[in-house]
């Protein structure tokens, strides 16, 4: 089945403390992405990647940091957490991106105290 | 920068009307337009895409246009069922092959 799958989907921890957050595909897609969703905000992009070692900022990527060194994962590290990242985080990937629709995986809730 | 915004936020109508949801984005430089439906507590699914070089797409009950120049897309849905019910966005894709998403409308379709 193609899917988006996410891991950890709950997540609670405290002030500084790093965490990863995983993302795989595996539908051989070129494009992936991470978002943020709050309410209010709405979904704002934070990182995306075009292939494999390429990665852009979007437009909050400020206390995150990404690799993407195989095609089918896409991992969201936090390295130092605060309470502002508290958050429902969800990745997305597509084939191409400016042809085809973005395939999203079931979201991470994250709450850092 | 890329602004997108919905109107309205929220629209509550009872079974069986025919609605028109609004989006509209401030920056013409965009390959897509796409729109998406999410359900409480659950991931997005695509729901139709339009080319920045096409005017509309239809799937089933579901009809998305796209007027560049004027920066705006509608989403029409006909015949609005309860399973309708959820929150529909609206994200272009930017040259820069950055998404921007809007704020979505929260749709309650009343048996």
């Amino acid at each position: 089945e193609a899917q988006v799958t996410q891991n950890p989907r709950y997540l609670i921890t405290v002030t500084g403390k790093k965490l990863t957050v995983t993302c795989s595909q595996n539908m051989n897609h070129e494009y992936m992405s991470w978002y943020r969703q709050d309410p209010g905000l709405g979904l704002r992009q934070i990182y995306y990647s075009m292939n494999v070692e390429v990665t852009d900022k979007g437009d909050v990527p400020e206390g995150y940091k990404v690799s993407r060194k195989e095609k089918r994962n896409f991992p969201l590290i936090l390295e130092s957490p605060s309470p502002n990242q508290t958050s429902l985080y969800f990745c997305a990937s597509s084939l191409s991106p400016s042809a085809e629709t973005q395939y999203f995986g079931p979201g991470t809730r994250l709450l850092v105290l | 920068k890329q602004e997108v915004t919905q109107i309205p936020a929220a629209l509550s109508v009872p079974e069986g009307e025919n609605l028109v949801l609004n989006c509209s984005f401030t920056d013409s430089a965009i390959y897509n337009l796409q729109w998406f439906r999410q359900d409480p507590g659950k991931g997005l699914t695509s729901l139709l895409l339009i080319q920045s070089s096409q005017r509309e797409q239809t799937s089933g009950r579901l009809n998305a246009s796209l007027d560049k120049s004027s920066g705006r897309s509608t989403l029409y849905i006909a015949a609005s069922q309860p399973g309708d019910s959820a929150t529909y966005l609206c994200a272009a894709l930017h040259y820069g092959q950055n998404f921007v998403f809007g704020p979505g409308t929260r749709l309650s379709v009343l048996p």
